[in-house]
């Protein structure tokens, strides 16, 4: 089944304590992108990858790192989370760009708590 | 740089009535169109989509959008809602000439009431 995971669906920890939420997907997509999302902001892009070894800041980097080692894997990386980092996360994969290869396919989202 | 607005953040509703889901863009360029749906507790599923061709699009669960490009607009609509159909629902453009940075909408909070 072609999808997109993401691990852990929920996390809590405290403030300073470095984390990694990873995202995984088995459609050989090029694109991959990492959102937060939060009530009344929508959805905001925090990273995105065009590729392997490719990546780029979105709207909301601050605070999170990424990285493209494999096609598959495009893991966040909070290295002092903060409260304000409280927020559901998704990931999300696309084909490339252009045209159909656009639609983007998401993940079930990963709720942090940063106490 | 595009924007997206959806100006209703709840639309309550009757089951069986008709709904409507604002959502107006901004861009300087061509632009691709979606509609986004995320249940309680899930992730978004893609309703439907324009890229090209005909204005109106149809989608998953009975929904269809017009893309009106003088207006700048790309409404959802269903013409009868179920309980099920409750949900918030995500306007999101990108352009067309390069990369592919989906930009939000605030989203609409449908509930759908007996």
């Amino acid at each position: 089944e072609a999808q997109v995971t993401q691990n852990p669906r929920y996390l809590i920890t405290v403030t300073g304590k470095k984390l990694t939420v990873t995202c995984s997907q088995n459609m050989n997509h090029e694109y991959m992108s990492w959102y937060r999302q939060d009530p009344g902001l929508g959805l905001r892009q925090i990273y995105y990858s065009m590729n392997v070894e490719v990546t780029d800041k979105g709207d909301v980097p601050e605070g999170y790192k990424v990285s493209r080692k494999e096609k598959r894997n495009f893991p966040l990386i909070l290295e002092s989370p903060s409260p304000n980092q409280t927020s559901l996360y998704f990931c999300a994969s696309s084909f490339g760009v252009g045209g159909t290869k656009n639609i983007q396919y998401f993940g079930a989202g990963t709720r942090l708590s940063v106490l | 740089a595009q924007s997206v607005t959806q100006l209703d953040s709840q639309v309550p509703v009757f089951e069986e009535a008709p709904v409507e889901l604002r959502c107006n863009y901004s861009s300087s360029v061509s632009v691709y169109l979606f509609w986004y749906v995320q249940y309680p507790n899930q992730g978004l599923q893609l309703l439907l989509k324009y890229l090209s061709g005909s204005t109106l699009v149809k989608g998953i669960n009975g929904f269809e959008a017009e893309f009106n490009k003088s207006q700048t607009s790309f409404h959802l609509r269903k013409p009868s809602v179920h309980i099920s159909d409750t949900a918030e629902y995500f306007c999101a453009v990108t352009t067309t000439g390069g990369g592919n940075k989906l930009t939000f909408g605030t989203g609409t909070q449908l509930k759908v009431e007996l």
